[in-house]
């Protein structure tokens, strides 16, 4: 059973267009969110997260919004660029425990044209 | 500060054989955790320790064990390695909880 899914594999943008990443959840438990941008070959690096008492957090290009009702998360980047291509995890916690354990989405890679 | 360090960063085993995949890390976190990740699929949880001396499982610790005898090293071992734990692994470690984590670059093993 996945608890977090993001059901686009892959999305292609334009240089300088907005960027959405989309990811659902299941587990109504969860309450603080992040997403992990992946380059081939290295590990993941965290990039912005969320609590569910707010509905959006924002990081210079980088924007996510929650909204808890239909169980749905976004990354908005703002403009794109070419360094971001790379794979998008989206990833859930609840804070139900105390051992901060992830449950990670499958991925989105991200390709930004020129 | 080095981070999150992974060795090897490769590693091909036959199977039935076992090794270890170590894992430091020199932030002073309490938290440490594997992963593996699958082609296609996210990360999936191995094994999660909270501080020295305690390590518990996560969603798919079968075939694999750990310990945490200090705050810096978490090492996974594997006996006995199938086809099935062909995969990439990753280390983690976050200093509290609902805190970020920290990914090392992850071991690339391959059994045949």
């Amino acid at each position: 059973d996945q608890q977090v899914k993001q059901n686009s594999p892959s999305l292609s943008v334009q240089e300088g267009r907005i960027s959405i990443l989309n990811c659902d959840y299941t587990n109504s438990m969860f309450d603080y969110f992040l997403w992990y941008k992946k380059y081939p070959a290295e590990g993941p690096t965290f990039l912005i997260s969320i609590s569910s008492i707010k509905d959006k957090n924002e990081d210079g290009r980088f924007t996510v919004f929650l909204n808890k009702s239909a169980k749905h998360l976004s990354l908005h980047i703002v403009p794109s660029q070419p360094g971001d291509s790379a794979v998008y995890f989206c990833a859930a916690t609840g804070s139900g425990g105390a051992t901060n354990k992830l449950i990670f989405g499958t991925g989105t890679l991200l390709a930004v044209q020129p | 500060n080095a981070g999150v360090t992974q060795t090897p960063k490769f590693r091909i085993l036959k199977i039935g054989q076992s090794m270890t995949l170590q894992c430091a890390q020199d932030m002073n976190h309490n938290y440490m955790y594997w992963y593996r990740q699958d082609p296609g699929m996210g990360l999936k949880l191995i094994y999660y320790s909270v501080g020295a001396g305690i390590t518990d499982k996560g969603e798919v610790p079968n075939g694999y064990n750990v310990s945490r005898s200090t705050t810096e090293d978490f090492p996974l071992r594997l006996e006995l390695a199938a086809p099935s734990q062909t995969s990439v692994y990753f280390c983690a470690s976050s200093y509290l909880t609902q805190e970020t984590q920290y990914f090392g670059p992850g071991t690339r093993l391959l059994v045949l």
